[in-house]
């Protein structure tokens, strides 16, 4: 049974092009999460999806920033337009249901030049 | 006042002794805690869930004061192993995102 699966690990940008980051969720988990690292910094929700469906964007930013779990597929984290700010580890994890905790995968880690 | 507060440490012990950890969180309605570790550059994984008549596994015991609103873990005889990052997190609903503390560091020396 595979985990969390991110891709790619790490991704290389310059300023102003768009960024992709996927996220295929542990089998049987319905809920996807995405949390973003800044180095030394804790991590911040950013979105909460099931599938094709957003249940909280509450810590996504209104910009530049869009999220989508299609009913088959992985999850698409997607940056337009990226800025060095969005330099960081981009964290997608996966659940049955909150209170079973989440199960995290290896992170995509952005690197925008 | 931030949802979970965590002393950032460093928490520096030598091989066998014992350290504990404690975190703070402001909403009284949270429902679910648990302890996760991260280790430099890798993704956080489950240590375990903070049940409230506390919890053991191993060497690590989890205990939860909602009187308080804190939770702590214990860690009894300290491995090279442990050295790491652990993150207190809160789930304040059913339906909610968790949300995690900074961390607090701990490095164990040999």
């Amino acid at each position: 049974n595979a985990g969390v699966m991110q891709n790619p690990r790490h991704l290389v940008r310059r300023r102003g092009q768009e960024a992709r980051l996927r996220c295929s969720p542990m089998k049987g988990h319905s809920h996807v999460y995405w949390y973003r690292q800044l180095p030394e910094e804790g991590l911040k929700f950013m979105v909460y999806l099931q599938k094709e469906n957003i249940i909280d964007e509450s810590g996504m930013p209104k910009e530049r920033f869009s999220a989508e779990f299609p009913k088959e597929g992985p999850s698409i984290l997607r940056i337009q337009q990226v800025v060095r700010g969005d330099s960081a580890a981009y964290f997608c994890a996966s659940s049955t249901g909150a209170d079973y905790g989440y199960t995290f995968g290896s992170g995509t880690r952005l690197t925008v030049v | 006042r931030k949802e979970v507060e965590q002393d950032p440490g460093p928490f520096n012990v030598p091989e066998g002794a014992t350290v504990a950890f404690n975190c703070t969180y402001s909403n009284s309605a949270s429902q679910s805690f648990f302890w996760y570790r991260q280790d430099c550059r890798k993704e956080p994984k489950l240590l375990m869930s903070v049940y409230s008549s506390g919890n053991e596994d191993g060497r690590f015991t989890a205990q939860l004061n909602r009187a308080s609103q804190y939770i702590s873990l214990l860690i009894r005889d300290s491995k090279l192993s442990d050295s790491a990052t652990y993150l207190c997190v809160v789930n304040i609903a059913g339906n909610t995102p968790l949300v995690f503390g900074k961390g607090t560091r701990l490095s164990v020396i040999a």
